[in-house]
């Protein structure tokens, strides 16, 4: 398996800044994937992260929006920019273990927008 | 279009009992199928996979039960109890075209009785 870590857990933030979340994963990965999951609600895929690559997003999704970075094989950041309040989701990161099928998720980031 | 379709929404079982969790999906290239597990306020947790060249897999007091034919597959619990009462979702990936990316249903809220 997979030990994943994010940061913030939680952030309460104010219409119009950006916030970015941090994913740490304790191995290296080639494929990691952030979700966005609104409360009660299934799992919606943003962006897939290749490191090495350019992000490739979902429908729906825009790069302006959700910046993503994918610096190393163990490291990615989501950025939620110009946020409104129907951004308030929790955000979830995800690696593809390598040589496997098994996809693990991070404990996720829960963000209010107020 | 949802590419995999989860039910029921909600399922509340006396302690002891059997959970009987249904997914059905239509992409044949689908080649992948995993459980969750997701406690409030947590990330979804890796419970249990299959792969289509098998028709069950057992871990534990979990088991899944793949029918290809029908293009159906679900997930048993025997003997519930109170510590499995989460929401469990199934999944769906096809590796060779999508890379690991995996399809959700809607999600099963679990509860049971003590």
């Amino acid at each position: 398996s997979a030990v994943i870590s994010q940061k913030p857990s939680r952030d309460i933030c104010q219409r119009g800044t950006s916030l970015t979340i941090q994913c740490q994963v304790d191995s290296q990965v080639t494929m990691m994937f952030w979700y966005r999951q609104q409360p009660g609600q299934s799992l919606t895929l943003i962006a897939t992260a290749n490191q090495g690559s350019e992000a490739t997003y979902e429908s729906g999704f825009v790069i302006d929006k959700f910046p993503i970075s994918r610096p190393n094989l163990t490291f990615s950041t989501l950025t939620v920019s110009n946020m409104s309040p129907e951004d308030s989701s929790i955000y979830l990161c995800s690696v593809l273990l390598q040589g496997t099928y098994e996809q693990y998720f991070g404990p996720g980031t829960r963000l209010t927008v107020t | 279009q949802q590419q995999v379709k989860q039910s029921p929404q909600s399922l509340i079982v006396q302690k002891g009992g059997i959970s009987i969790i249904n997914c059905a999906y239509e992409n044949t290239a689908f080649d992948y199928f995993p459980w969750y597990q997701q406690f409030p306020g947590k990330g979804p947790a890796l419970l249990i996979a299959i792969r289509p060249d098998v028709s069950e897999k057992k871990e534990g007091r979990f088991t899944i039960s793949f029918n290809k034919s029908a293009k159906q597959f679900s997930l048993h619990i025997m003997d519930s109890q109170p510590g499995d009462s989460a929401t469990y979702f199934c999944a769906a990936s096809d590796r060779g075209s999508t890379l690991g990316r995996l399809y959700f249903g809607r999600g099963t809220q679990l509860t049971v009785w003590p």
